[in-house]
């Protein structure tokens, strides 16, 4: 079972509409859960990170929460563009060591 | 700045052969960490490098193997290329080894074993 878990696998929305994306984690301890959109080929680039003690943090029309307690976060979209067509990967330090632990990723298509 | 750079872009090889990807991490920067990303899949740890010493390995066989210059410039090795090895192989550079720091990626190595 993976320790990050992300849903929906794959989205389809039109232009300008909102969306959110889901991220459930099962790993303790927790130190930072991190955001990331990657382009196909692409190496993943950062959106947001959270630490334990905060429960939203936006980036442009990127809006992360946190629910510690439950172990869950979900990254909101605002006003999809076209360019926002990626995959959304949810992960961070979970765990002991130092290495991050990531989701299997959302597939967002944003179309006209 | 130059972000992380990667080389080869991509890379084309046959079973049983060998590999050595190459990364070059964000100036100032001493930790460096592999990944694996298997098409569909998000990515995983295969190891980190901080001051030239391992500080973490996934779980990977040992046909794979890295190491760390003193530029902090690294190498991925893989020994006994599979056809399970063809996969997208990402590194990322931090400022120092927790990973509780902001690591950056860069463009990856696409690489195809067939």
């Amino acid at each position: 079972k993976n320790q990050v878990e992300q849903s929906p696998q794959s989205l389809i929305i039109l232009e300008g509409k909102n969306c959110t994306l889901q991220c459930n984690y099962t790993v303790s301890p927790f130190s930072n859960l991190r955001w990331y959109k990657q382009d196909t080929g692409r190496g993943p680039v950062s959106l947001t990170i959270m630490t334990f003690s905060e429960n939203t943090k936006s980036n442009g029309r990127y809006t992360a929460t946190l629910d510690a307690d439950t172990k869950q976060s979900s990254l909101h979209i605002t006003a999809s563009q076209l360019s926002d067509s990626a995959s959304y990967i949810c992960g961070g330090r979970l765990g002991g060591g130092n290495k991050l632990t990531f989701g299997t990723g959302t597939q967002l298509k944003v179309e006209l | 700045d130059a972000g992380v750079t990667q080389s080869p872009t991509h890379l084309i090889k046959t079973r049983g052969q060998h590999v050595t990807l190459r990364c070059s991490p964000i100036s100032g920067h001493k930790s460096v960490s592999w990944y694996q990303q298997v098409l569909g899949q998000g990515p995983q740890f295969i190891f980190q490098y901080y001051e030239k010493e391992e500080r973490g390995r996934g779980n990977f066989p040992d046909r794979f193997s890295a190491r760390q210059f003193p530029n902090y410039s690294s190498e991925l090795n893989v020994n006994a290329l599979l056809l399970g090895d063809s996969a997208l192989y990402l590194c990322a550079s931090s400022l120092v080894q927790t990973a509780s720091y902001e690591q950056y990626f860069g463009p990856g190595t696409r690489l195809t074993v067939t």
